[in-house]
């Protein structure tokens, strides 16, 4: 089945750092990617996504690329804030199916001044 | 424009309880999804309903279960809780028809069950 792989957290960085959190996936069909972020006691937000391979989604800073030959589509972002801890998702949804989101486990960001 | 709506906010109930949780959708959205994000278990699809109709579930047992209401709004219901239903449980909605499926996420219920 389709499932997601996410990099154990916590990742703990000082500000300015560059960061990467690392994100592959198995799926069937054409998956729609995503990241999803979640600040303390808080839902989800969208934080960027892409469709189709070699799209790039930008978002604040952040960027992925979707990358069908490595399954992967990691996170990066070249100079962390402390407003930017946070728990980050990376998931999948197959288009034209359920359009149901399978996340991966979340990875834990905490960012020191 | 509002986003997703969940009610209510936190919950507090005891085991064998039954309890229900509301989701209103983005205007115009007609899917709504259900998730629950258990401690130690991640993020996991529950439900999804689309057009007022349960169009599919995840690995939960029939003790969960939900309906959508002719203005897209919907409902969480889950009878006979146990200690480990105790998570924060997301909705979300998503614009009919799109090729695109992003999914737009409420702030969540907290269920505690003791």
């Amino acid at each position: 089945g389709n499932s997601v792989t996410q990099m154990e957290g916590p990742v703990t960085l000082s500000e300015e750092a560059f960061l990467t959190i690392n994100c592959t996936y198995t799926a069937t069909g054409y998956p729609s990617l995503f990241w999803y972020v979640q600040y303390p006691g808080e839902g989800l937000q969208l934080l960027l996504k892409a469709t189709k391979a070699d799209d790039k989604g930008s978002n604040k800073g952040f960027e992925a690329t979707y990358r069908k030959e490595t399954t992967s589509f990691h996170l990066e972002k070249g100079s962390v804030q402390v407003s930017d801890s946070a728990v980050y998702f990376c998931a999948l949804s197959e288009r034209g199916a359920t359009n149901k989101l399978i996340f991966g486990t979340g990875t834990l960001l905490a960012v020191q001044p | 424009e509002a986003g997703v709506t969940q009610s209510p906010t936190h919950l507090i109930k005891t085991r064998g309880q039954q309890v229900t949780l509301r989701c209103s959708p983005i205007s115009g959205h007609t899917s709504v999804y259900w998730y629950q994000q258990a401690l130690g278990l991640g993020l996991q699809f529950l439900l999804w309903y689309d057009e007022g109709e349960e169009r599919n579930r995840g690995n939960f047992p029939p003790r969960f279960s939900g309906r959508q209401f002719p203005n897209y709004s919907s409902e969480l219901n889950v009878n006979a809780l146990e200690l480990e239903d105790s998570a924060l449980y997301l909705c979300a909605s998503i614009l009919g028809g799109t090729i695109y499926n992003e999914q737009f996420f409420g702030p969540g219920t907290r269920l505690t069950v003791l």
